[in-house]
């Protein structure tokens, strides 16, 4: 089955970009959703189709999906942005949806 | 804007079956896949299967024996069955609507249900 790895941490000093990686076997030839999640809260997509962001997520949030990795950037963190963030594809060969194991971003 | 609601019991005994319903408002069922996707306390999201309006599904091999996933067309919901459930079946559980951005893929989930907490215990 295919994996999606994720470090299980990041931190980041406000101010500064965050950038969570997203591993996976050419998993640049897969979308990737990125979702961030609050505690208490249900999952929200920030990032889907590797680089595109739904309407009202700010554009400090980017993707970019290449090779091995796929990347969730957050420019100028915020306080608010401390979250958990889980990225998310479709395996299209096996029918399966996989998300990684999840990144608590940490602003410092 | 569209809205997902899920509903069911809050408490399962163990071996029996875990039963959840996701109401659909402010917009129709049809045209769309959903998704059930839970997470144990303290741990990641777990994906359970999708369900298509037309009624084909696709189930998380590790589960694929217990789950059954349904829609109710007429009444805009979809539901979720977990058989022989155990205290590792103990989660969050969410619906979820898939984009459908991307014709013959599954999209990226755009709307969410707050979540249902289910406890398996006797």
């Amino acid at each position: 089955s295919y994996v999606l790895t994720q470090p299980p941490s990041v931190s980041v000093a406000p101010g500064q970009t965050a950038r969570i990686t997203c591993g996976g076997n050419n998993i640049g030839s897969k979308s990737v959703h990125w979702y961030q999640q609050k505690p208490g809260q249900a999952p929200v997509l920030v990032v889907y189709d590797d680089s595109d962001r739904p309407s009202g997520i700010p554009e400090r949030f980017s993707g970019s999906n290449s090779g091995n990795t796929a990347t969730l950037t957050i420019s100028r963190v915020e306080a608010g942005d401390e979250a958990d963030y889980y990225c998310q594809v479709w395996d299209s060969s096996s029918d399966l949806l996989v998300f990684g194991g999840g990144t608590k971003l940490t602003v410092l | 804007q569209v809205q997902l609601q899920e509903s069911g019991p809050g408490l399962v005994k163990p071996s029996e079956t875990l039963s959840l319903t996701c109401t659909v408002s402010g917009g129709s069922i049809s045209s769309y896949y959903w998704s059930w996707i839970r997470q144990p306390p303290g741990k990641g999201l777990e994906w359970i299967g999708y369900i298509y309006y037309s009624g084909s599904t696709n189930y998380n091999p590790s589960l694929k024996s217990r789950v059954t996933i349904s829609v109710d067309t007429s009444k805009n919901q979809f539901s979720l069955k977990l058989s022989s459930v155990t205290a590792a079946d103990t989660a969050v559980y969410y619906c979820a609507r898939h984009r459908d951005d991307i014709v013959g893929a599954l999209g990226g989930m755009d709307v969410w249900g707050q979540g249902t907490t289910v406890t398996v215990s006797s």
